[in-house]
Formats: structure tokens, C-alpha cells, sequence
């Protein structure tokens, strides 16, 4: 079975700190890196994502490293506020296949960023 | 802006009744997922549609069925429902134009009794 593992399965920041999550998967062929988010009561939403071309990527105050090598990708929020605290996934996808746009997930990290 | 909805956002069922949760997109997305979300696994994909009337297994059907008779409509039945299935269900829709994103509804929480 494709995995994605991810961790840790629960994070607590201070405001104003930096958020970091972590993920591995196995499976070489996976072309695509999405992180989503998810708010309480609310389905997961597409937040930053990937291709395995580029080592990094940035969007405001999130970043995606990527290390093709060691089959690892990480999500990076920097300076990280109260609004952040969300449930975070990392996923990931073969779309070079015939895989529909088949995500695989990882378990999820509960952020929590206190005041 | 693309919408996903559920039919339910809380179900409270009897084990053995056959249970129906309904998914309905409004962007003509051709894929649409089924997966759901327990604490500690992450979502795990049930099934997922890529046209009318077509359906994959995915990752942990056993249990499951699903339908999908028009293309903005996928549903999920529990034949026999069970207290393993007490779960968050999310239903998600995705373009073959678009990409990859995947929109996903507000989720259904089962219980299970």
C-alpha cells in the first residue's frame, strides 16, 4: 500500500513562532506534493502544493521543502498566529499515471498556536 | 467558487440499517472521492468515481458501495451498517481540465449504535 507518513500528530507554537511538519513517503512515483488545511467543522482545503522539480516553494507565510532524495517534504509556517491552528495533511499523488488525481494522505498534525 | 455538499452534517444509525450519504458538486468536476477521517489515520479513500456510472476501489472499500448515476451526484451506502464505521465521511470532486486540486464538502459525522 502507497504510504505517507506524517508527523508529529501534534504541535503546539507560540505566536509568532515557526510551525514545522513532516512527511516521508515511499512511493517514487509520486509527482505531486499538496499540503491541505482543515478548520474545525470544515472540510480540508487545498493550502500550498508541490511538483518534485523545485526543492522549495513559498506563499506568504507558508513554505514547502522538498527533498526528492531522502523521499521527504516538510511545511513551514513561519511567524505562526492564533488563525493558523487548524488540522494540517500532507498528501501526495502519481498524476503522471492513471491515478484520476488519486491523493494518498498523511495522518494529520493538530496545530495549535497560543496567544 | 466550487461547492461541494453533503446531504447530512450529523447521522445517528442502528447497526444493520443501510445507511445512504449523498455528495453533490456543482463545478461539472469529472473525478469525485469518498473517503473518510478518523483521528490518528489521516483520510483514508474509500471509493472514487471518474465518470458516470464508473467506480474504483479504493484504499478500504470493504463495507462500502457507492453510485453514481449522474455526474454531479456520488453517493456512499453502508449495505449493513457497523460501529466500526462511526466515522467523519468527506466527500470530495476534482477537474481533469484543472488539475489536481481536490474540493472537499463540509463532511457528515456517522454514528453508529
Amino acid at each position: 500500500q502507497q504510504q505517507v507518513k506524517q508527523s508529529p500528530q501534534s504541535l503546539i507554537v507560540q505566536k509568532g513562532g515557526i510551525s514545522i511538519i513532516n512527511c516521508a513517503y515511499e512511493n517514487t512515483a509520486f509527482d505531486y506534493f499538496p499540503w491541505y488545511q482543515q478548520f474545525p467543522g470544515k472540510g480540508p482545503a487545498l493550502l500550498i502544493a508541490i511538483r518534485p522539480d523545485v526543492s522549495e516553494k513559498k506563499e506568504g507565510r507558508f513554505t514547502i521543502s522538498f527533498n526528492k532524495s531522502a523521499k521527504q517534504f516538510s511545511l513551514h509556517i513561519m511567524d505562526s498566529q492564533p488563525g493558523d491552528s487548524a488540522t494540517y495533511f500532507c498528501a501526495a499523488s502519481d498524476l503522471g499515471g492513471t491515478s484520476y488525481g488519486k491523493l494518498t494522505f498523511g495522518q494529520g498534525t493538530i496545530l495549535t498556536v497560543h496567544p | 467558487d466550487v461547492k461541494v455538499t453533503q446531504s447530512s452534517r450529523y447521522l445517528v444509525k442502528r447497526t444493520g440499517e443501510k445507511v445512504f450519504l449523498e455528495c453533490v458538486q456543482d463545478m461539472d468536476h469529472e473525478n469525485m472521492f469518498w473517503y473518510r477521517q478518523d483521528p490518528g489515520l489521516g483520510l483514508r479513500l474509500i471509493y472514487f468515481s471518474y465518470d458516470v456510472k464508473m467506480k474504483e476501489k479504493g484504499d478500504i472499500p470493504e463495507g462500502y458501495s457507492v453510485s453514481r448515476e449522474k455526474k454531479e451526484r456520488f453517493s456512499l451506502i453502508l449495505e449493513s451498517a457497523s460501529t466500526n464505521q462511526t466515522s467523519m465521511y468527506l466527500c470530495a470532486s476534482s477537474s481533469r481540465r484543472e488539475g489536481e486540486t481536490q474540493y472537499f464538502g463540509p463532511g457528515t459525522r456517522l454514528l453508529v449504535l
